[in-house]
């Protein structure tokens, strides 16, 4: 019962925004978006998390529709080191278990 | 500041051995979690645990699979006589359990087991 979904990949331009979308259609109101990235053979790391409003941290951008049915991640200016496999997962906030589906591989060209 | 630690990196067994991998928490948390990642999947929940309790385990498998967390020294994830379908990464989580349920995860580097 997949609560998100995500392009399988994209391809992204060194130096370029990368803009990264994912569905939830049927998110609840108590529930917070959230993502996390995976680099090849290392463990998921925490980008951003937000519940209706636009978030920014030294990492990313996070943008929500008004109506929450759908988000943008943007990495602003993306680098070699970006290439990954980014999570988009959406959890209630007192819901301890991650679940992570097949994300969307992006991979940052030169 | 060490973040999330995991031994072995690596872990090679055969069929019917028993493998234990090991998870040191950052500094200062005392929630931990397992998820295991099978080839080509995302990463799966299988057990959260707080010092010398656990406090869910519904997504590990009923047999042959155990965690701990003692009130001294890192967590254990044990797995007994190991199948071919055993094969993933098992990577843990820690966080310090301030805000309810949503305090960040950090995740260690994970243990990818290799069953021959």
């Amino acid at each position: 019962d997949a609560k998100t979904t995500q392009p399988p990949s994209m391809d992204c331009a060194e130096g370029r925004a990368a803009n990264l979308p994912c569905n939830h259609s049927t998110i609840s109101g108590n529930e917070y978006v959230y993502w996390y990235r995976q680099i090849h053979s290392q463990g998921p790391q925490y980008i951003i998390h937000g519940l209706k409003n636009n978030e920014t941290n030294e990492m990313a951008s996070l943008i929500i529709t008004e109506d929450r049915k759908s988000s943008t991640l943007i990495l602003p200016h993306a680098t070699l080191r970006d290439t990954a496999v980014y999570y988009c997962i959406v959890r209630v906030f007192s819901d301890y278990k991650l679940s992570f589906g097949a994300g969307t591989t992006v991979t940052v060209r030169a | 500041n060490a973040g999330v630690m995991q031994n072995p990196r690596h872990l090679v067994r055969r069929r019917g051995q028993e493998a234990r991998l090991r998870c040191s928490p950052m500094k200062g948390h005392s929630h931990v979690y397992w998820y295991r990642q099978l080839p080509e999947e995302g990463l799966k929940f299988m057990v959260y645990l707080q010092k010398e309790n656990i406090i869910d385990e519904s997504g590990m498998p009923k047999e042959r699979f155990s965690a701990e967390f003692p009130k001294e020294g890192p967590s254990i994830l044990r797995i007994q006589q190991v199948v071919r379908g055993d094969s993933a990464a098992y990577f843990c989580a820690s966080s310090d359990g301030t805000s309810g349920g949503y305090n960040e995860q950090f995740f260690g580097p994970g243990t990818r087991l290799t069953v021959l």
